[in-house]
């Protein structure tokens, strides 16, 4: 089986100071690993997916994140936080082991609140 | 132009009622899904479609019963309403029905059971 878990249900972050959102994962064999962030009223968005290769990942609107193995995270970062990031970002895994149809197990997502 | 969309936006209904939320691509994707999000922002998968066949489906209660008429359509019916049926759902697509797709997610239909 396959799950994550996003430790922080918000996290808060001064505008122009760095920010992290926090994600770990648990499958059987290799991860594919994926963001997504929802603002309000809004369905969820894209960032960044990590399915083989470089483990620092680059994605949408300044975002990265860096896939590390052997502490089964897959943190979310970006240099210098706006206000418009303020959102609710999901992390999600898919085991590559995983049954047919491609799908993945979200996190119980984090509010990023970024303050003037 | 809108890529994944959803009708309706908002409903309220009571509970034993019959409804249906209907969704539409015009990304030319192959797969889509269906996914409910509670009041906790906890998001998970319901059906999965790939041209028009099933290939998820999750534990889900036979009253909800999805319907794909073509590769661009999947609609949701969801039959005698429960009050635990009260969620946000999404609707989303994919190229492919392989992880390397990411999903295109709806604006999402809330469902309000009373």
């Amino acid at each position: 089986a396959q799950s994550v878990a996003q430790p922080e249900d918000q996290v808060n972050v001064a505008e122009g100071n760095p920010l992290t959102v926090k994600c770990t994962y648990s499958v059987s064999g290799n991860p594919y690993l994926f963001w997504y962030v929802q603002y309000p009223n809004r369905g969820l968005q894209f960032l960044l997916k990590y399915i083989t290769g470089d483990n620092l990942v680059k994605g949408s609107y300044g975002f990265e994140a860096e896939f590390n193995k052997s502490q089964t995270s897959f943190h979310l970062k970006k240099p210098s936080a706006l206000v418009s990031d303020s959102a609710l970002y999901f992390c999600a895994v898919r085991d590559i082991n995983g049954n047919a149809g491609n799908m993945l197990t979200f996190g119980g997502g984090t509010r990023l609140m970024v303050k003037p | 132009d809108t890529a994944v969309s959803q009708t309706p936006k908002y409903l309220v209904t009571q509970m034993g009622n019959d409804k249906s939320i209907k969704c539409e691509q015009n990304l030319g994707h192959d797969t889509m899904y269906w996914y409910k999000q509670d009041s906790k922002k906890f998001l998970k998968i319901m059906f999965s479609y790939n041209n028009k066949e099933l290939i998820i489906n999750e534990t889900v209660p036979n009253r909800f019963s999805p319907k794909s008429p073509d590769k661009a359509h999947l609609n949701l019916h969801i039959n005698s309403l429960e009050l635990g049926d009260s969620a946000v759902y999404f609707c989303a697509s994919s190229q492919a029905p392989t992880v390397t797709y990411e999903q295109y997610f709806g604006p999402g239909t809330r469902l309000t059971v009373t």
